[in-house]
């Protein structure tokens, strides 16, 4: 497609449920990057991908998030046992070579 | 740590007015600056980079290192500018992630 694909753009579970939440970046963008956004907030940085490995994932916040990106182009958001404060946008976007970042239209996820 | 501070979350200009978003921020290397905006049910897309030195959309925006500030500024406020605007900033060194700020509401009223 011709920008960033985010896919489900909201979910609605209860707590301590399984999430995961998919992203398509452009095409040919080896970097990937998850970020979080909370009412009133900028985006909170989460984690980068430079091809399929995790280059940083420093902004994670706990063990309960994790993402992969297995053959270098679409990536998951995975989320276990959420919480009423994983309630947020989660925005998903890939840079090339000019490392401008294109953004998604995001996933809203409510967690009950 | 670095961090980017943007200090107004709504700043109110009527058409015409000149507009001035703050941003701050705290690194003690040499940072790459940005501003991206949001529109109202669009995504976040980039405005403008230090390092281009170029306008767009009437707005500019000028590193000082200084008082570590990247200043939005746009002469002649438009209607179409009302949006949300958060200024970022990338280190130099080891990853490239981007830092944003707490972002700024312009609105712009006739």
């Amino acid at each position: 497609g011709a920008g960033v694909s985010q896919t489900p753009s909201n979910k609605v579970t209860e707590k301590g449920k399984y999430v995961e939440l998919r992203c398509d970046p452009i095409s040919g963008h080896t970097a990937l990057y998850w970020y979080r956004q909370s009412l009133g907030q900028g985006p909170e940085f989460l984690i980068y991908f430079q091809g399929t490995g995790a280059a940083d994932d420093s902004g994670l916040p706990n063990d309960r998030f994790f993402a992969v990106r297995p053959e270098g182009s679409v990536s998951t958001l995975k989320i276990q046992r959420t919480e009423r404060g994983d309630s947020a946008v989660y925005l998903c976007a890939s840079s090339g070579d000019f490392g401008e970042l294109f953004f998604g239209e995001g996933s809203r996820l409510t967690v009950l | 740590a670095q961090r980017v501070t943007q200090p107004e979350k709504l700043l109110s200009v009527f058409k015409g007015a000149p507009v001035e978003l703050k941003c701050n921020y705290s690194y003690s290397g040499s940072p790459e600056l940005f501003w991206y905006v949001q529109y109202s049910r669009q995504r976040l897309q980039l405005l403008l980079r230090h390092i281009s030195r170029e306008s767009i959309k009437g707005f500019t925006a000028d590193l000082n290192k200084g008082e570590t500030s990247f200043h939005l500024k746009k002469p002649f406020a438009q209607e179409e500018d009302s949006a949300m605007y958060y200024c970022a900033l990338r280190t130099n060194t080891g990853f490239q992630k981007l830092v944003f700020g707490t972002g700024t509401r312009l609105l712009v009223s006739p």
